[in-house]
């Protein structure tokens, strides 16, 4: 079945301590990226990737770290959480620029 | 850059009425339009979309959306709605043709009332 991972699903977490959320895709995809999603904002780019070692930042990336190894994973890392880093967060994926985005089933996060 | 306005935060409507929820977007360059639907508890998943053609679009469970290039609007509408709609529904936008990702609106709940 196409989809899109993440784990873990939910994280309780506390401040400082160094986390890494995985999202890994089986479709082949170019393009990835991951969103936050908080009350009233909707959602927001975190880091997109176009492709193997290429990353940008997006809207919000202060305080998160990617990285793109492998074609199919790209892990969210959070060096040293805060409490403002507490959020919904969804790893999506996509063949191209022109192409449907596939979105993971979100990882819930708080960080204490 | 670009930006989304959803204009309505929370829309209740009664089962079998008629719905619009409103988006709004301006951007420098040509854009692709979505509408993504996000049931409770799960991820989002693509409704319908915009790429270029026809500027009427239409979603298999019977929502559409008209792009509207002079007024920069992408509202969807669906003449009558069920319970199973009940849903929050996002707009978004990237520019045609580029690499960059979508910007999101910040959403609509839409709660449809038996």
């Amino acid at each position: 079945e196409a989809q899109v991972t993440q784990n873990p699903r939910y994280l309780i977490t506390v401040t400082g301590k160094k986390l890494t959320v995985t999202c890994s895709q089986n479709m082949n995809h170019e393009y990835m990226s991951w969103y936050r999603q908080d009350p009233g904002l909707g959602l927001r780019q975190i880091y997109y990737s176009m492709n193997v070692e290429v990353t940008d930042k997006g809207d919000v990336p202060e305080g998160y770290k990617v990285s793109r190894k492998e074609k199919r994973n790209f892990p969210l890392i959070l060096e040293s959480p805060s409490p403002n880093q507490t959020s919904l967060y969804f790893c999506a994926s996509k063949l191209s620029s022109y192409n449907e985005q596939f979105f993971g089933p979100g990882t819930r996060l708080t960080v204490l | 850059a670009q930006s989304v306005t959803q204009l309505d935060s929370q829309v209740p409507v009664f089962e079998e009425a008629p719905v619009e929820l409103r988006c709004n977007y301006s951007s420098s360059v040509s854009v692709y339009l979505f509408w993504y639907v996000q049931y409770p508890n799960q991820g989002l998943q693509l409704l319908l979309k915009y790429l270029s053609g026809s500027t009427l679009v239409e979603s298999i469970n019977g929502f559409e959306a008209e792009f509207n290039k002079s007024q920069t609007s992408f509202h969807l509408r669906k003449p009558s709605v069920h319970i199973s709609d009940t849903a929050e529904y996002f707009c978004a936008v990237s520019p045609s043709g580029s690499a960059r990702q979508l910007t999101f609106g910040s959403g609509t709940q839409l709660t449809v009332l038996p």
